[in-house]
């Protein structure tokens, strides 16, 4: 599975667009991009992913380049509660589900 | 559904004790898995299984064993604990698709003196 690079920390604040950058240099054809997030030591919580096509769901948007070699993870109208270590994972070349986690961001909003 | 259910929420042990983490799915998944979190770091796997009867090593397999008796369930033991297995466990469940979704517990805490 590729690697994924993040910035260590971002703020927001609250009310705003949080854009969450990603890169995936070495993304191969068949590998996803997924993002998770993880909440002052909860378990992580899917949030969204894909393949080549932004996406869109309640939580979030992913917009992934053309060369699908970064993404881009916005969380529209950031709350407090959106506080949280978010992970950009890559993965696909096999089958058996594995996620590789990396340092993650971590995203502080701020009122 | 109560999803992913991990047991027990938090855990003293001493050096050189065993125990059994359980974790138990209600959404018939294939898949499950058993991660670890020490400070300030990201997840990192350590054992997973593509379906009952199966287990295989992840990344940090070393002083753990695991078994998948039943679909639902996915067990994790130290056989002797080590201060170094201090740590957060989590274990998680997805499907056996591909762009698969995996669905977290909500961890025990594991201390070892």
């Amino acid at each position: 599975d590729a690697k994924t690079t993040q910035p260590p920390s971002m703020d927001c604040a609250e009310g705003r667009a949080a854009n969450l950058p990603c890169n995936h240099s070495t993304i191969s054809g068949n590998e996803y991009v997924y993002w998770y997030r993880q909440i002052h030591s909860q378990g992580p919580q899917y949030i969204i992913h894909g393949l080549k096509n932004n996406e869109t769901n309640e939580m979030a948007s992913l917009i992934i380049t053309e060369d699908r070699k970064s993404s881009t993870l916005i969380l529209p109208h950031a709350t407090l509660r959106d506080t949280a270590v978010y992970y950009c994972i890559v993965h696909g070349s096999s089958n058996t589900g594995k996620l590789i986690f990396g340092q993650g961001t971590t995203l502080q909003v701020k009122p | 559904n109560a999803g992913v259910t991990q047991t027990p929420k938090f855990r003293v042990l001493k050096t050189g004790q065993s125990m059994t983490l359980l974790c138990a799915q209600d959404m018939n998944h294939e898949y499950m898995y058993w991660y670890r979190q020490d400070p300030g770091m990201g997840l990192r796997l350590i054992h997973y299984s593509v379906g009952e009867g199966t287990t295989a090593k992840g990344e940090v397999p070393d002083g753990y064993n695991v078994s998948r008796l039943k679909k639902q369930n996915f067990l994790l033991g130290l056989e002797s604990a080590a201060p170094s297995q201090t740590s957060v466990y989590f274990c998680a469940s997805s499907t056996r698709d591909r762009g698969q979704t995996q669905y977290f517990g909500p961890g025990t805490r594991l201390l070892v003196l």
